[in-house]
Protein backbone atom coordinates (compact mmCIF):
# COMPACT_ATOMS: atom_id res chain seq x y z
CA UNK A 1 0.00 0.00 0.00
CA UNK A 2 2.75 2.62 -0.07
CA UNK A 3 2.41 5.11 -1.98
CA UNK A 4 5.83 7.01 -1.70
CA UNK A 5 8.55 4.61 -1.32
CA UNK A 6 11.93 5.81 -0.24
CA UNK A 7 15.19 3.52 0.11
CA UNK A 8 17.32 2.73 1.89
CA UNK A 9 15.68 3.60 4.96
CA UNK A 10 18.89 3.43 6.84
CA UNK A 11 22.05 4.77 4.84
CA UNK A 12 25.48 5.21 6.29
CA UNK A 13 28.77 6.69 4.12
CA UNK A 14 31.81 8.01 4.76
CA UNK A 15 32.83 11.12 4.98
CA UNK A 16 33.17 12.78 1.26
CA UNK A 17 31.81 9.66 -0.21
CA UNK A 18 28.66 10.35 -2.60
CA UNK A 19 25.46 8.81 -1.57
CA UNK A 20 22.58 8.81 -3.74
CA UNK A 21 18.39 8.14 -2.15
CA UNK A 22 15.94 7.51 -4.25
CA UNK A 23 12.09 8.15 -3.80
CA UNK A 24 9.73 6.39 -5.78
CA UNK A 25 5.51 7.18 -5.91
CA UNK A 26 2.73 5.53 -7.47
CA UNK A 27 0.25 8.65 -6.95
CA UNK A 28 0.97 9.81 -10.62
CA UNK A 29 1.65 12.78 -8.90
CA UNK A 30 3.18 15.63 -10.98
CA UNK A 31 5.31 17.71 -7.62
CA UNK A 32 7.88 16.03 -5.85
CA UNK A 33 10.02 17.36 -3.29
CA UNK A 34 12.79 16.96 -1.17
CA UNK A 35 13.52 17.72 2.22
CA UNK A 36 15.86 17.68 5.50
CA UNK A 37 15.16 17.50 8.73
CA UNK A 38 17.52 17.19 11.66
CA UNK A 39 16.41 16.19 15.52
CA UNK A 40 14.00 18.19 16.61
CA UNK A 41 13.81 20.67 13.59
CA UNK A 42 11.01 20.93 11.06
CA UNK A 43 11.68 19.40 7.97
CA UNK A 44 13.70 22.15 5.73
CA UNK A 45 12.95 22.17 1.96
CA UNK A 46 15.99 21.37 0.01
CA UNK A 47 14.42 21.72 -3.98
CA UNK A 48 11.02 20.49 -5.67
CA UNK A 49 10.32 19.42 -9.09
CA UNK A 50 6.99 20.27 -10.94
CA UNK A 51 6.91 17.87 -13.75
CA UNK A 52 10.56 18.09 -15.17
CA UNK A 53 10.88 21.37 -14.10
CA UNK A 54 13.47 22.34 -10.92
CA UNK A 55 13.22 24.24 -8.99
CA UNK A 56 16.08 25.04 -5.82
CA UNK A 57 15.75 26.69 -2.52
CA UNK A 58 18.06 29.39 -2.46
CA UNK A 59 20.23 28.07 0.95
CA UNK A 60 20.30 24.15 -0.52
CA UNK A 61 24.57 23.84 -0.57
CA UNK A 62 25.45 23.01 -4.09
CA UNK A 63 26.48 19.81 -2.39
CA UNK A 64 22.61 18.55 -2.70
CA UNK A 65 22.02 18.01 -6.48
CA UNK A 66 18.53 15.81 -7.42
CA UNK A 67 17.27 14.14 -10.50
CA UNK A 68 13.90 12.94 -11.69
CA UNK A 69 14.38 11.04 -14.61
CA UNK A 70 10.54 10.15 -15.06
CA UNK A 71 7.11 10.80 -13.37
CA UNK A 72 7.85 7.66 -10.70
CA UNK A 73 11.18 8.79 -9.61
CA UNK A 74 13.28 10.71 -7.96
CA UNK A 75 16.85 10.82 -6.59
CA UNK A 76 18.81 12.77 -3.91
CA UNK A 77 22.47 12.89 -4.83
CA UNK A 78 24.64 13.95 -1.75
CA UNK A 79 28.48 14.87 -3.58
CA UNK A 80 30.64 15.26 -0.62
CA UNK A 81 28.35 14.51 2.00
CA UNK A 82 30.16 16.11 5.74
CA UNK A 83 29.41 15.15 9.21
CA UNK A 84 26.68 18.02 9.18
CA UNK A 85 24.38 16.34 6.77
CA UNK A 86 23.66 13.64 9.08
CA UNK A 87 19.74 14.15 8.86
CA UNK A 88 16.20 12.40 7.95
CA UNK A 89 15.76 13.06 4.18
CA UNK A 90 12.17 12.80 3.39
CA UNK A 91 10.60 12.49 -0.17
CA UNK A 92 6.77 13.93 -0.27
CA UNK A 93 4.49 14.40 -3.67
CA UNK A 94 1.75 15.87 -4.25
CA UNK A 95 -1.16 17.38 -6.68
CA UNK A 96 -0.83 20.96 -7.50
CA UNK A 97 -2.08 22.65 -4.40
CA UNK A 98 -2.74 19.68 -2.78
CA UNK A 99 -1.21 18.09 0.64
CA UNK A 100 2.09 16.44 0.40
CA UNK A 101 2.17 12.84 0.93
CA UNK A 102 5.74 11.80 2.82
CA UNK A 103 7.56 8.64 2.00
CA UNK A 104 9.10 6.61 5.00
CA UNK A 105 12.30 9.28 5.14
CA UNK A 106 15.99 7.59 4.84
CA UNK A 107 18.28 8.42 8.11
CA UNK A 108 21.08 9.10 6.68
CA UNK A 109 24.76 8.63 9.17
CA UNK A 110 28.09 10.04 8.27
CA UNK A 111 31.51 7.75 9.56
CA UNK B 1 10.30 36.47 12.55
CA UNK B 2 10.26 33.24 12.01
CA UNK B 3 7.42 32.09 8.33
CA UNK B 4 5.67 30.03 10.90
CA UNK B 5 5.46 29.96 14.70
CA UNK B 6 4.07 27.56 16.86
CA UNK B 7 3.65 27.69 21.17
CA UNK B 8 6.52 26.20 22.17
CA UNK B 9 5.44 23.51 23.91
CA UNK B 10 6.09 20.86 25.05
CA UNK B 11 2.87 20.18 26.26
CA UNK B 12 1.61 17.12 28.96
CA UNK B 13 -1.57 16.62 29.63
CA UNK B 14 -3.84 13.19 30.85
CA UNK B 15 -5.80 11.67 29.34
CA UNK B 16 -9.71 12.89 27.98
CA UNK B 17 -8.38 16.50 28.58
CA UNK B 18 -9.00 19.23 25.67
CA UNK B 19 -5.56 20.73 24.27
CA UNK B 20 -5.10 23.67 22.01
CA UNK B 21 -2.46 24.42 19.60
CA UNK B 22 -2.06 28.04 18.13
CA UNK B 23 0.03 29.02 15.25
CA UNK B 24 0.84 31.97 13.68
CA UNK B 25 2.15 32.91 9.83
CA UNK B 26 4.28 35.98 8.36
CA UNK B 27 3.08 35.77 4.82
CA UNK B 28 -0.50 37.38 4.43
CA UNK B 29 -0.29 35.47 0.68
CA UNK B 30 -0.58 31.83 1.88
CA UNK B 31 -2.94 30.12 0.03
CA UNK B 32 -3.34 26.57 2.17
CA UNK B 33 -2.83 25.42 5.87
CA UNK B 34 -2.57 22.09 7.39
CA UNK B 35 -1.81 20.53 10.63
CA UNK B 36 0.85 17.27 10.31
CA UNK B 37 1.59 14.96 12.73
CA UNK B 38 4.41 13.34 13.39
CA UNK B 39 5.30 10.35 15.74
CA UNK B 40 8.97 9.70 16.92
CA UNK B 41 11.42 9.07 14.07
CA UNK B 42 8.71 8.46 11.31
CA UNK B 43 7.78 10.88 8.90
CA UNK B 44 5.02 13.77 9.08
CA UNK B 45 1.37 12.69 8.47
CA UNK B 46 -1.43 15.27 7.34
CA UNK B 47 -4.26 15.35 9.65
CA UNK B 48 -6.14 17.55 8.64
CA UNK B 49 -6.31 20.78 6.34
CA UNK B 50 -7.78 24.01 7.68
CA UNK B 51 -10.36 25.78 6.26
CA UNK B 52 -11.43 29.38 6.53
CA UNK B 53 -14.69 28.39 8.13
CA UNK B 54 -13.05 26.11 10.38
CA UNK B 55 -13.51 22.42 10.05
CA UNK B 56 -13.39 19.55 12.32
CA UNK B 57 -12.47 16.23 12.06
CA UNK B 58 -13.30 13.42 15.13
CA UNK B 59 -11.85 14.74 17.97
CA UNK B 60 -10.03 17.52 16.09
CA UNK B 61 -10.64 20.95 15.06
CA UNK B 62 -8.94 23.31 13.38
CA UNK B 63 -9.87 27.05 12.78
CA UNK B 64 -8.34 29.89 10.45
CA UNK B 65 -8.23 33.37 11.05
CA UNK B 66 -7.01 35.22 8.03
CA UNK B 67 -7.26 38.63 9.07
CA UNK B 68 -5.11 37.77 12.13
CA UNK B 69 -2.70 34.78 10.04
CA UNK B 70 -3.55 32.59 12.81
CA UNK B 71 -3.90 28.99 13.08
CA UNK B 72 -5.23 26.58 16.01
CA UNK B 73 -5.82 23.07 16.68
CA UNK B 74 -8.17 21.76 19.18
CA UNK B 75 -8.16 18.30 20.52
CA UNK B 76 -11.20 16.98 22.48
CA UNK B 77 -11.19 13.87 24.93
CA UNK B 78 -7.01 13.10 24.54
CA UNK B 79 -6.11 9.85 24.37
CA UNK B 80 -2.29 8.20 24.91
CA UNK B 81 -1.82 7.65 20.95
CA UNK B 82 -2.35 11.38 20.36
CA UNK B 83 1.33 11.51 21.69
CA UNK B 84 3.32 13.31 18.68
CA UNK B 85 4.41 16.07 17.70
CA UNK B 86 2.16 18.55 15.76
CA UNK B 87 3.35 20.74 12.74
CA UNK B 88 1.78 23.60 11.87
CA UNK B 89 1.83 24.03 8.01
CA UNK B 90 1.40 26.94 5.29
CA UNK B 91 1.61 26.40 1.26
CA UNK B 92 2.95 29.79 0.54
CA UNK B 93 2.27 28.56 -2.61
CA UNK B 94 4.34 29.06 -6.31
CA UNK B 95 3.44 29.36 -10.09
CA UNK B 96 4.64 27.75 -13.01
CA UNK B 97 3.37 28.43 -16.45
CA UNK B 98 0.47 30.07 -13.80
CA UNK B 99 -0.46 27.23 -12.44
CA UNK B 100 -0.13 27.47 -8.45
CA UNK B 101 1.32 24.35 -6.69
CA UNK B 102 2.60 24.21 -2.89
CA UNK B 103 5.48 24.52 -1.28
CA UNK B 104 4.98 23.90 2.37
CA UNK B 105 6.87 25.83 5.12
CA UNK B 106 6.55 23.78 8.52
CA UNK B 107 6.71 25.27 11.83
CA UNK B 108 8.99 24.03 14.77
CA UNK B 109 6.05 21.50 15.80
CA UNK B 110 4.91 21.23 19.56
CA UNK B 111 5.39 18.19 21.60
CA UNK B 112 1.91 16.53 22.95
CA UNK B 113 2.52 14.13 25.49
CA UNK B 114 -0.82 12.05 26.84
CA UNK B 115 -0.11 10.75 30.23
CA UNK B 116 -2.47 7.91 31.24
Amino acid sequence: DAMVIQNPRYQVTQFGKPVTLSCSQTLNHNVMYWYQQKSSQAPKLLFHYYDKDFNNEADTPDNFQSRRPNTSFCFLDIRSPGLGDAAMYLCATSRVAQPQHFGDGTRLSIL
Amino acid sequence: RKEVEQDPGPFNVPEGATVAFNCTYSNSASQSFFWYRQDCRKEPKLLMSVYSSGNEDGRFTAQLNRASQYISLLIRDSKLSDSATYLCVVNKGSSAGGTSYGKLTFGQGTILTVHP
